[in-house]
């Protein structure tokens, strides 16, 4: 398919767990975005990457939370020891190069810990 | 970042034209605003974007005050589907285009 792709579509895992969520971007969208989206509440940023600069992280929660991206193509998103507030889904767009072009969102993952 | 201001929700009839009100009063020279929406269970759309013109695409329309503080972006013919939370963002040209989504309005169209 040629939309952003993610995986697990859903995971439930139990607290103090870890867990690693995973995004396919569209074949050469240099730009990737991490976002959380609580129920019924709006988009958080937790973090992007551009290109191979250096990611910017402003978003991310707590030091439970990392995300790398490997060969400029698919980001992992690995939250520690989870916790019930990290429910949530867990959304990855991606871009092109070019600056004010349109992001494309994949369907996310929906995560519960219980 | 650049702040916007939505309403939290509007309502409208099938058929008919919706206008939904974006303020960014912060607004600078280099940014341009976005349009993304988000229908029930899925992740955001990309609608429409602009800098400083009026600009019009399959989705919708945007139109962009003279001092740009403010922008309408507008559903021509809202249809069932079109129902959506919609938000208005501004993506900075200089630096990282990190796109900032606010809490949008939800849009509710009556059949």
């Amino acid at each position: 398919g040629a939309g952003v792709s993610q995986s697990p579509s859903n995971k439930v895992t139990e607290k103090g767990k870890d867990v690693e969520l995973r995004c396919d971007p569209i074949s050469g969208h240099t730009a990737l975005y991490w976002y959380r989206q609580s129920l019924g509440q709006g988009l958080e940023f937790l973090i992007y990457f551009q290109g191979n600069s250096a990611p910017d992280k402003s978003g991310l929660p707590s030091d439970r939370f990392s995300a790398e991206r490997t060969g400029g193509s698919v980001s992992t998103l690995t939250i520690q020891r989870t916790q019930q507030e990290d429910s949530a889904v867990y959304l990855c767009a991606s871009s092109q190069t070019l600056r004010n072009t349109e992001a494309f969102f994949g369907q996310g993952t929906r995560l519960t810990v219980v | 970042d650049a702040k916007t201001t939505q309403p939290n929700s509007m309502e409208s009839n099938e058929e008919e034209p919706v206008h939904l009100p974006c303020n960014h009063s912060t607004i600078s020279g280099t940014d341009y605003i976005h349009w993304y929406r988000q229908l029930p269970s899925q992740g955001p759309e990309y609608v429409i974007h602009g800098l400083t013109s009026n600009v019009n695409n399959r989705m919708a329309s945007l139109a962009i005050a003279e001092d740009r503080k403010s922008s309408t972006l507008i559903l021509h013919r809202a249809t069932l589907r079109d129902a959506a939370v919609y938000y208005c963002i501004l993506n900075r040209l200089q630096g990282a285009q990190k796109l900032v989504f606010g809490q949008g309005t939800r849009l509710t169209i009556n059949p």
